[in-house]
Formats: C-alpha cells, structure tokens, sequence
C-alpha cells in the first residue's frame, strides 16, 4: 500500500508532442507531488496537489489529484528539448508520518 | 543560505573507510530528509528529521549507516566500513514546517566506493 507505480518507465517523444504521465497507489493519501530531476541535479519540486479533483497548472505543465485519491496525472504541453529529465511523482507515507514517498520516475526525452 | 547546500558534491573512498556526507538544509526548514539514489534509479528512503522528534530511520539499510542533525539544522550522514554497493548518490532535502511536504532538494553527494 506504500509503493507508487509510476508510468511510463520511459518515453522517447518529438519536439511539440504532448506527453502524460501517472502514478498510482493502493492507498489513498492527501498529498500528491510532482517533481523533475535533471541530470546532476537534485529533484526540483514542479506541482503540489492537496485536494482530491484538483487540477493545477504550470506553464506547460498540468497535474491532477484524482478524485479517488489514488491517482494522479501530469501533461506537458507542447514540450521542448529542456523538458528533459527524469519525473517523479510523490506522497507522503500517510499514518502519521510526513516522510515522502517517491514513484520510480518517468524518464523523458525529446528529440529536437 | 538560499538552498539546500551539500558536501562534498564528489566523494571517492576505498572499500571498508566511513565516510561522512554533510547536509545544510534552508534556514529555518524543521524538516529534513535523506535519500539514496543508485544510477538510473528512484529515490530510496533513508531518514527523516522533524524537529525535536525521534526521527524516522526506517529507511537505513543496516546499521552501518546512521545520521544525526545537531541543533535541529545540520544534518550528516555516516556510512561505516563502506562496500561498493553503497555507491550513490546520496541527497538531501528539507522542508519548511510540520505538514508541509514540499521538500527542497541539494545537488547531492556522489559517493563512489573503490
């Protein structure tokens, strides 16, 4: 009940295309989170969604909290070459303890 | 300091050394995570620090490894009688207030063990 599934493992897209992604859990919690990863770089934190439904933008980005709170959701719109990097999505542990949990990361790469 | 701050960024030891990996999270933060990023990989849970609480050490893999945060900000992390499959990248994050779980990432540490 702890583990995200996140998927795609891996997506090869061109310059413009849209992408998605999603994370999944067996649990529901109140925190989704999604962040990027850049190669060399720490995680830098993208979108926070604290409320079941809730649909947050950012820039090209969009996320959605789903409304089973066992799920959610981002989009890249029209994405371009700097888009590169690894996402991941994220949670906390629920039970009292804040500790966040990641998924294993969507891995993403557009051809110019 | 304006981020989440790590030394060394770059750390080479020999097989069976400690090491001590040192983590300077944002001023102020009360929260402060590590986690073990092996290459190509997610992020593994190591510990977590709130405040003045025990903290949540459910993550280390033996206990070979341990962390402490002096004075509630600087935290290190200590890997005794280092293996190679320790080799990582090690990171830090923290996090502003109780609840609060937008954590804020260091560069991490690369640890290699030769």
């Amino acid at each position: 009940g702890q583990q995200l599934n996140q998927s795609p493992q891996s997506m090869f897209i061109q310059e413009g295309e849209d992408v998605s992604m999603n994370c999944t859990s067996s649990s529901i919690f109140n925190t989704w989170l999604w962040y990027k990863q850049e190669p060399g770089e720490g995680p830098v934190l993208l979108i926070a969604l604290y409320k079941a439904g809730e649909l947050t933008s950012n820039g090209r980005l969009t996320a959605q909290f789903g409304i089973t709170r066992k799920d959610s959701f981002l989009n890249i719109s029209a994405s371009i070459p700097s888009d590169v990097g690894i996402y991941f999505c994220a949670r906390t542990n629920g039970g009292g303890s804040e500790k966040l949990v990641f998924g294993k990361g969507t891995k993403l790469t557009v051809n110019p | 300091g304006a981020g989440v701050s790590q030394s060394p960024s770059n750390k080479v030891t020999e097989k069976g050394k400690d090491v001590e990996l040192r983590c300077d999270p944002i001023s102020g933060h009360t929260a402060l995570y590590w986690y073990r990023q092996s290459l190509g990989q997610g992020l593994e849970f190591l510990i977590y620090f709130q405040g003045n609480s025990a903290p949540d050490k459910s993550g280390l893999p033996s206990d070979r490894f341990s962390a402490e945060r002096t004075g509630g900000s600087v935290s290190t992390l200590t890997i005794q009688r280092t293996q190679q499959e320790d080799s990582a990248v090690y990171l830090c994050a923290s996090s502003p207030v109780r609840g609060a779980t937008e954590a804020f990432f260091g560069q991490g540490t690369r640890l290699t063990v030769v």
